[in-house]
């Protein structure tokens, strides 16, 4: 069983527009972090959210945790081609001993 | 102070063999977890080792099993290989079991 969603799945974007991503899940998560990996890598942890409500920013990207900690949304504003890569998110669950759980990953493709 | 390292990195494999990947946590890090990636799947958890001791186990047969040594670098072993098993294996060290997880490049093993 899922139980963490990833939409969407691909996304294709030129170059200067704004983009979101989600992840999503039934049960409630006790933190969550995103993560962006490349070809050939590990995944990079950009960012962890635990407070329901959550708001966080690094740059040009900005993190929303659900306020009942069940969901979470990446934006991106004016993408760039260095942005291009797999992005994770990845869930600890109380009812799991915090072990932590991944989502199968959007990957984003941003065009010159 | 140096990160997370694997070895090694591609290995080929046939079926029936064993393997035997290994993982240096970064300096101060006690505690390491191993994920196996699929092609086109976020990485899913195969177990982590806190000073030296199991410390919770994913959905892996009992052919996936691992040590950590008194550095804190580990082993991840996989017996009697199926086709399946072919994939990117992560190693992720932190401090402690609950903190942020920093990712190797991982080891790509294709079973043939």
């Amino acid at each position: 069983t899922q139980l963490l969603e990833q939409s969407p799945q691909f996304l294709s974007i030129q170059e200067g527009e704004n983009l979101t991503v989600y992840c999503n899940s039934s049960s409630v998560f006790s933190s969550l972090q995103w993560y962006r990996q490349e070809p050939g890598e590990g995944p990079v942890l950009l960012v962890t959210v635990v407070t329901g409500g959550e708001v966080k920013k690094l740059k040009r990207l900005t993190f929303q945790f659900g306020d009942a900690r069940k969901d979470s949304s990446l934006h991106i504003t004016a993408a760039q081609t260095g942005d291009t890569g797999l992005y994770l998110c990845a869930g600890a669950y109380k009812n799991r001993d915090d072990k932590i759980i991944f989502g199968k990953g959007t990957r984003l493709h941003i065009l010159p | 102070e140096t990160g997370v390292t694997q070895s090694p990195t591609h290995l080929i494999k046939t079926r029936g063999q064993q393997v035997t990947l290994r993982c240096s946590s970064q300096s101060g890090h006690n505690t390491v977890s191993w994920y196996q990636q699929a092609l086109g799947q976020g990485p899913q958890f195969i177990f982590q080792y806190y000073r030296e001791e199991e410390n919770g186990r994913g959905n892996f047969p009992p052919r996936f099993s691992g040590l950590q040594f008194p550095n804190y670098s580990s082993e991840l072993n996989v017996n009697a290989l199926e086709l399946d098993d072919s994939a990117l294996y992560l190693c992720a060290s932190s401090h402690g079991r609950q903190n942020i997880q920093y990712f190797g490049a991982g080891t790509r093993l294709s079973v043939l």
